[in-house]
């Protein structure tokens, strides 16, 4: 089966810019996850999605940060405007439902804001 | 919030040697996970353990649960080179949420 796609793997831009991320999870998935993962930590949860709801966004900076699930399939996560402190990798993650036990991440966007 | 604390954060070990890292929390989780990150990629799942005192294992790696389930061990025996990577432990609650550790880095000298 097909994996988790992220796009773009690279992303550079000046603070203040703007910059989105695209991820298609694995068919049939029905909950999908993005994860913030500064170098040299953990990943950090985002946002939970189930389907085209929200679950959780408590650790997403609102100010800042957006993201949506049209139609429960693919995902965007936007940063608007870039701060120094958002370089990071940002990964996606799917799973069967919240139930399922291992999730399929994403290879990642890695966001340089320089 | 429920945290995970691994140790040691940092290993770097000669080929064939054996080591464990470490994965603790304050807090019960009802399932923990086990995944590895190399570089430039998405971290990979290795193993789920579920019930308290489970032992897992895969090829030379054996993983624990503790019986309480707050925390778990990864074991790998004679490691090789290809295990060099970011180990990262994963709790999951029962609102379905994963928490990650910061991750053990390992690297396996030839």
């Amino acid at each position: 089966e097909a994996g988790v796609a992220q796009s773009p793997r690279y992303k550079i831009i000046e603070k203040r810019q703007s910059v989105a991320f695209w991820c298609n999870p694995i068919s049939g998935h029905a909950t999908l996850y993005w994860y913030q993962q500064i170098l040299g930590q953990g990943p950090k949860l985002l946002i939970q999605f189930q389907n085209n709801g929200v679950v959780d966004d408590s650790q997403l900076p609102k100010d800042r940060f957006s993201a949506e699930r049209l139609k429960g399939v693919d995902s965007t996560l936007k940063i608007q405007p870039a701060k120094l402190e958002d370089s990071a990798v940002y990964l996606c993650a799917s799973s069967l439902n919240p139930g399922w036990v291992g999730y399929t991440f994403g290879s990642g966007t890695r966001l340089t804001v320089v | 919030t429920q945290l995970l604390e691994q140790s040691p954060q940092f290993l770097s070990i000669q080929e064939g040697e054996n080591l464990t890292v470490y994965c603790n929390s304050s807090s019960v989780f009802s399932s923990l996970q086990w995944y590895r990150q190399e570089p430039g990629e998405g971290p990979v799942l290795l193993v789920t353990v579920v019930t308290g005192g489970e032992v897992k294992k895969l090829k030379r790696l054996t993983f624990q649960f503790g019986d309480a389930r707050k925390d778990s061990s990864l074991h790998i025996t004679a490691a090789q080179p290809g295990d060099t990577g970011l180990y990262l432990c994963a709790g999951d609650n029962a609102g379905n949420m994963l928490t990650f550790g910061g991750g053990t880095r390992l690297m396996v000298k030839p």
